[in-house]
């Protein structure tokens, strides 16, 4: 059973526009999110972090929003670049003291 | 520079022989993970460790897989015997205790033919 979920597997998105990708849990322990960012051939690097205490954090072109009652997150991205093209990565944990639990992943594709 | 190194980065072995993966975590870490990616189940948790005490290895099979931190700069996950289901890519990553934010090595890419 997959507690964190992103059902896009992709998304293309042309240069400068904005990107969205979603992201949804089921367990109602989770009060501590992140997005990884993950290149062919490489590690996932961290991105951005949300902890449940608030609703938006924001990193320069990246805004990650937590709705806590739908369970719900998402990263923004705005403008996007052709170097944000990766595969993105939503994880969570339990009070930052338990090992991550992450999606399946969305493959974003910025096109010049 | 302070990052998480894998070796090897690439291995190709043929069914039923032993692999061993090692890891060196960001000193002064003392949180250490395996995970495993592949196509169907994304990143999955195999073992973690915390002051090179085992906490979680529900994650692996139990039969043929084993997680171990002889010392505080290495980690290893072996696999013996190996099988073709176990192809993917195993990432370990390191962080400190109460903090979520894990740092990620480059991964091997295992090979079971």
């Amino acid at each position: 059973d997959q507690q964190v979920k992103q059902n896009s597997p992709s998304l293309s998105v042309q240069e400068g526009r904005i990107s969205i990708l979603n992201c949804d849990y089921t367990n109602s322990m989770f009060d501590y999110f992140l997005w990884y960012k993950k290149y062919p051939a490489e590690g996932p690097t961290f991105l951005i972090s949300i902890s449940s205490i608030k609703d938006k954090n924001e990193d320069g072109r990246f805004t990650v929003f937590l709705n806590k009652s739908a369970k719900h997150l998402s990263l923004h991205i705005v403008p996007s670049q052709p170097g944000d093209s990766a595969v993105y990565f939503c994880a969570a944990s339990v009070s930052g003291n338990t090992p991550l639990v992450f999606g399946k992943g969305t493959r974003l594709s910025v096109i010049a | 520079d302070a990052r998480v190194t894998q070796t090897p980065r690439h291995k190709v072995t043929e069914m039923g022989q032993e692999v061993t993966m090692r890891c060196q975590p960001i000193l002064g870490h003392n949180t250490v993970f395996w995970y495993r990616q592949t196509m169907m189940q994304g990143l999955e948790l195999l073992a973690y460790f915390r002051n090179r005490a085992p906490l979680d290895d529900s994650g692996m099979p139990k039969d043929r897989f084993s997680a171990e931190m002889p010392d505080a700069t290495l980690a290893t996950l072996k696999i013996q015997p190996s099988e073709p289901r176990d192809s993917a890519v195993y990432f370990c990553a390191s962080g400190l205790a109460l903090k979520s934010v894990a740092f990620f090595g480059p991964g091997t890419r295992l090979t079971v033919l």
